[in-house]
């Protein structure tokens, strides 16, 4: 298996709600990493795990909380979100932090 | 903190041309540098990777260059196809992280 899966592959939610994505890979990957992507711009980075510890949280607001349970799998919880949330949220991981990345498809989000 | 740019932002070349893709960095300190594709509202797919200790990578069709004294990479794709339609992002590894170019949205004419 060489790839990263990604659920749902599209999302729409409301500002009060509480939703979630989820991120697997079977590589025995031990960084993962969470990227949003606005249209036409490249990926920004938010989170960063390194065997499952969160080593980077790029001033990412509180309202996105993520969790890595173990190593095979990556979560994204999302609680009051704001329109300008909406976006694609892509899931990557790596051997190591040196290492070359391999991404999932993503999940598009749309916050009403 | 490490700005990539990339240049031509698009471009539009007709079936057999070869594509020539530039990829210019401020900060020559990177581990490494990854060349990705993106079709409309995909993920990225890995094309080539790079270690900063080398200077070129070839798969197939597709031939990346590395010149950290200068900071460029060239990713150079031989007898284009219109399946080659996509946009083409550089990356480099440093300071724990990936700097991404904006990328270069590229069609192929039949």
């Amino acid at each position: 298996d060489t790839e990263v899966t990604q659920t749902p592959k599209h999302l729409v939610m409301g500002m009060t709600n509480k939703k979630s994505l989820k991120c697997e890979q079977h590589m025995g990957h031990r960084a993962m990493y969470w990227y949003k992507q606005k249209a036409k711009k490249p990926p920004e980075l938010m989170f960063v795990y390194s065997y499952e510890k969160l080593s980077i949280n790029e001033s990412v607001p509180s309202r996105f909380s993520p969790e890595c349970p173990n190593s095979s799998l990556l979560n994204l919880h999302l609680h009051a979100l704001q329109p300008e949330d909406s976006a694609l949220y892509l899931c990557a991981s790596a051997p190591g932090v040196l290492s070359s990345y391999t991404f999932g498809s993503g999940t598009r989000l749309t916050v009403v | 903190k490490q700005e990539v740019t990339q240049i031509p932002a698009a471009l539009s070349v007709p079936e057999g041309e070869n594509l020539v893709l530039n990829c210019s960095f401020t900060d020559s300190a990177i581990y490494n540098l990854q060349w990705f594709r993106q079709d409309p509202g995909k993920g990225l797919t890995s094309l080539l990777l790079i270690q900063s200790s080398q200077r070129e990578q070839t798969s197939g069709r597709l031939n990346a260059s590395l010149d950290k004294s200068s900071g460029r990479s060239t990713l150079y794709i031989a007898a284009s196809q219109p399946g080659d339609s996509a946009t083409y992002l550089c990356a480099l590894y440093g300071n724990n992280r990936l700097a991404f170019g904006k990328g270069n949205q590229v069609v192929v004419i039949p």
